[in-house]
């Protein structure tokens, strides 16, 4: 898994709650990222990170918010988390000059109800 | 923006028959094509990418084939064994998007090798 690790493993909360989602790295990655999975879809980019305190939107950021303070945390936010984003979140990371080439976490399962 | 189709959406083979898995791509600038494998609760492992000034890339049993042309990509995996049994993404980088190392992932395919 790259030095990654996800945390929690598996969330079940309730519609309208604060959930933050935590990727950790020990392998010094500059670029990181968070996809969800759902039937169907793939995987999608909700927000990546360049840098310490430089992230981005990606294609499905509406809900989501993230942070990076130390190069080794990225932390996704469900600010009031709904149904629809019930899915599998992963972490990936990528080094600079190869950031296309990503590596994955084992994921975190969240459920909404 | 890229958009990245991917087929079939299942598969099913015989333990050493060879499986084909087949992406078409929108961006002709796109230039970086990795193929993951995902087995059950766990994360996409990258097994195997091409760049596109290569036509064709091996590693044992798997290789990748690349069409710039027409703009598709390939996953062959010869001899298949019940251990290949996964869902497998192809995807693509999206140039659009500056150095940020984007990528577009297409629906995936479930493989299923019978012993």
């Amino acid at each position: 898994d790259a030095g990654i690790t996800q945390s929690p493993r598996h969330k079940v909360t309730e519609t309208g709650t604060p959930v933050t989602l935590r990727c950790h790295q020990t392998e010094n990655h500059r670029y990181m990222y968070w996809y969800r999975q759902d039937p169907g879809h793939g995987l999608r980019l909700i927000h990546y990170s360049y840098g310490v305190k430089d992230t981005d939107k990606g294609e499905v950021s509406d809900g989501y918010s993230v942070s990076r303070s130390k190069t080794e945390d990225f932390l996704l936010t469900l600010e009031s988390a709904t149904s629809s984003q019930t899915s599998v979140y992963f972490c990936a990371v990528g080094e600079a000059g190869k950031q296309e080439t990503q590596y994955f976490g084992p994921g975190t399962r969240l459920l909404v109800l | 923006g890229e958009n990245v189709e991917q087929h079939p959406s299942t598969l099913s083979v015989q333990e050493g028959d060879s499986a084909v898995i087949k992406c078409t791509y929108s961006d002709s600038a796109s230039n970086y094509f990795p193929w993951y494998k995902q087995e059950l609760g766990k994360g996409p492992q990258l097994i195997i990418d091409i760049r596109s000034n290569v036509g064709e890339k091996k590693d044992q049993r798997i290789a990748v084939t690349l069409n710039k042309t027409a703009k598709h990509f390939s996953l062959h995996i010869t001899e298949t064994q019940p251990e290949d049994s996964a869902v497998y993404f192809c995807a693509a980088s999206s140039p659009g998007s500056g150095n940020t190392g984007k990528l577009i992932f297409g629906q995936g395919t479930t493989l299923q090798v019978k012993p």
